[in-house]
């Protein structure tokens, strides 16, 4: 069965610096992909990146790129630049692919940027 | 991406009654998913809406609670029927978009609070 685990349950930047999300997963499946969502205070989730098990290059977003270390089983969301609208809850995801299967979702990061 | 109009956006219900929530895809898809995230929790699938066929429901989920419909390849609705407070959450379709499991977008969410 497919997890994915987020230790961090709440995390605090300044303005204009770098944070790192902690995402670990763990499937059985050769192929998958990963995904990052931002969900505001209106519950809306908001797709910011994606990452596939057998992609070799890590996956860039204009200020959000993604630390995939396929050994280590982890997907790690990295915000550059942090701005105040950044705060919001932040989910880690996967799915194995080929077939639409469901998106198993991590506890969440609640991110806190402050001026 | 896909845009996805989700109605209604937020509503009150009394216990006991009904509510159908629809989402409207501005291209066709063939899956539609559709979440549950209650209060300070993290996402879970409720059911998968395929055209043309009968939803597919997680374990914990049942169709005479969570009624869904898939009329054609853009719309779909889940029924959360005979509401009690625990059924106060925020309810999300989510479609993967061009066919690509790659790419997975969600509507704006339905808050639901039941009293």
């Amino acid at each position: 069965a497919q997890k994915i685990t987020q230790t961090q349950p709440g995390m605090f930047v300044q303005e204009k610096e770098a944070v790192t999300l902690d995402c670990t997963y763990d499937t059985s499946d050769p192929s998958y992909g990963l995904f990052w969502y931002k969900q505001p205070s209106s519950g809306e989730m908001i797709f910011l990146i994606y990452q596939g098990s057998y992609d070799q290059q890590n996956a860039t977003e204009g200020r959000y790129s993604l630390n995939f270390q396929k050994a280590r089983k982890s997907a790690n969301l990295v915000i550059s630049a942090s701005q105040l609208g950044d705060s919001a809850m932040y989910f880690c995801a996967m799915r194995d692919l080929g077939g639409f299967q469901k998106l198993v979702f991590g506890t969440g990061t609640r991110l806190l940027v402050s001026p | 991406s896909a845009v996805i109009s989700q109605k209604p956006s937020r509503d009150i219900c009394q216990r006991g009654t009904s509510l159908t929530i629809q989402c409207q895809v501005d291209s066709q898809v063939t899956m539609m998913f559709w979440y549950r995230q209650q209060p300070g929790q993290s996402l879970t699938l409720i059911a998968t809406a395929n055209q043309g066929s009968e939803a597919t429901y997680e374990s914990g989920f049942v169709i005479d609670k969570f009624p869904i419909s898939r009329p054609n390849l853009t719309f779909s609705t889940l029924t959360v029927s005979n509401m009690s407070p625990e059924d106060s959450s925020i309810y999300l379709c989510s479609v993967d978009s061009r066919g690509f499991d790659t790419e997975a977008f969600f509507g704006q969410g339905t808050r639901l609070t039941v009293v």
